[in-house]
């Protein structure tokens, strides 16, 4: 079956600065990426995806992009905000479900 | 909106235990899941469903079972709690291949 690896666990930066969440996954069959966002206390909640056609996506100061030959993908937040802290979970479909990866706790120092 | 609702939010049971947690959604989808979420390990697949009465094995399918009579409603049974099954469980449903999954709000359920 599918297997998503995302990488760092963790990760800090500074209020307006740029972060990145790298995510590999083993299935070349895989055609469709969410990343989801969860809060403390909160379910996970999609912010963006792509489908394996296209190699970047963009919805304001969040974007994602495909690299299908490596296997992986990538989420960026630009001009982080202290709302920004939270797990983020990257995800690769296997036909009816999605694989995930095992999160990324993202905390944005103000 | 896609409306994923858990019947229960916070559950305390005591070993032995047969527990039920419900879980309904409002946009007709075929796929309905349930995941369970501990620290450190993600959202890991117990059991999901793809049509009525149909039902396939997640990855941590031990210890649990899941019965779904009607397309809305999915259920998971822990046919004899026990303390390891602590967790926060996670019922989420969508629509055919590939596609986005929407997530209720979870069941946050002790066993002592």
């Amino acid at each position: 079956g599918e297997n998503v690896e995302q990488h760092p666990s963790t990760l800090s930066v500074q209020e307006g600065d740029s972060a990145v969440i790298k995510c590999t996954y083993s299935d070349s069959a895989s055609n469709y990426f969410p990343w989801y966002k969860q809060e403390l206390g909160k379910r996970p909640q999609l912010i963006i995806d792509i489908r394996s056609n296209v190699g970047e996506k963009k919805d304001q100061r969040i974007a994602v992009t495909l690299n299908k030959t490596a296997k992986h993908f990538s989420l960026h937040i630009t001009e982080t905000q202290p709302e920004d802290s939270a797990v983020y979970f990257c995800a690769a479909s296997e036909g009816n479900r999605l694989a995930f990866g095992k999160g990324n706790q993202v905390v944005v120092i103000p | 909106d896609v409306k994923v609702t858990q019947s229960s939010r916070y559950l305390v049971k005591r070993t032995g235990e047969k527990v039920f947690l419900e879980c309904v959604q409002d946009m007709d989808h075929e796929n309905m899941f349930w995941y369970r979420q501990d620290p450190g390990l993600g959202l890991r697949l117990i059991y999901f469903s793809y049509d009525v009465k149909m039902k396939e094995k997640g990855d941590i399918p031990e210890g649990y079972s899941v019965s779904r009579e009607k397309k809305e409603r999915f259920s998971l049974i822990l046919e004899s709690a026990s303390t390891n099954q602590t967790s926060m469980y996670l019922c989420a449903s969508s629509f055919g291949e590939g596609n986005t999954i929407y997530f209720g709000e979870g069941s946050w359920l002790t066993v002592v």
